[in-house]
């Protein structure tokens, strides 16, 4: 079973600043596999990216995912006041799906 | 465009089997594999298993032993068992569609808190 963690816990930022999210497999996967969400209080996730890199409909570009192997990124240019949430990775192989432990996205 | 809704006992009972529905409105259940997923209250996100209309199955190997998920064509919904049930399985529930493309859970329904408590 892939494990996926996620850092930081916690990302204190002020809105307009940038905020970089990470995730890291405990084992390869392939870009394809890895997925972000977003989730606000009471609400269910949202789909942010998938294929590691692409967004999703709707999805401002101010969001952007990166990376390949092991270590990836979701990068949020400038945030805006909507964009104080948490933030999950996610992964598939082998018929297996995991979520990282998430990083919450709060107001300085 | 694809809605989900989850119902069912909103309390369940320690070692009894929590039983939830998923109506999915919008497209036919024949497409795509549906999921439940978890979440414990102030927690993360925990994928519990899918289900295919042709049968197929995967589970979450921590739950494996305890879950059940099958397809009804006939009503356009899927359903979730978690038996032997714990406070440990006190959560909300969320049906979700795992989307060919994309390969993601593109689709939730709101989700539905299930406490367990005698």
């Amino acid at each position: 079973e892939v494990v996926l963690t996620q850092f930081p816990g916690t990302l204190s930022l002020s809105p307009g600043e940038r905020a970089t999210l990470s995730c890291r497999a405990s084992q390869s996967i392939s870009s394809t596999h890895l997925v972000w969400y977003q989730q606000k209080p009471g609400q269910a996730p949202r789909l942010l990216i998938y294929g590691a890199y692409s967004r999703a409909t709707g999805i401002p570009d101010r969001f952007s995912g990166s990376g390949s192997g092991t270590d990836f990124t979701l990068t949020i240019s400038r945030l805006e006041p909507e964009d104080f949430a948490v933030y999950y990775c996610q992964q598939y192989s082998s018929l297996l799906l995991t979520f990282g432990g998430g990083t919450k996205v709060e107001i300085k | 465009q694809v809605q989900l809704q989850e119902s069912g006992p909103r309390l369940v009972k320690p070692s009894e089997t929590l039983s939830l529905t998923c109506a999915v409105s919008g497209d036919s259940i024949t497409s795509y594999y549906w999921n439940w997923i978890r979440q414990p209250p102030g927690k993360g996100l925990e994928w519990i298993g899918f289900t295919h209309h042709s049968g197929a199955t995967s589970y979450n190997p921590s739950l494996k032993s305890r879950v059940t998920t099958s397809v009804d064509t006939s009503k356009n919904q899927f359903s979730l068992r978690l038996s032997s049930v714990t406070a440990a399985d006190t959560a909300v529930y969320y049906c979700a569609k795992w989307a060919g493309s994309p390969e993601a859970f593109d689709i939730w329904g709101q989700g539905t808190m299930v406490a367990v408590s005698s």
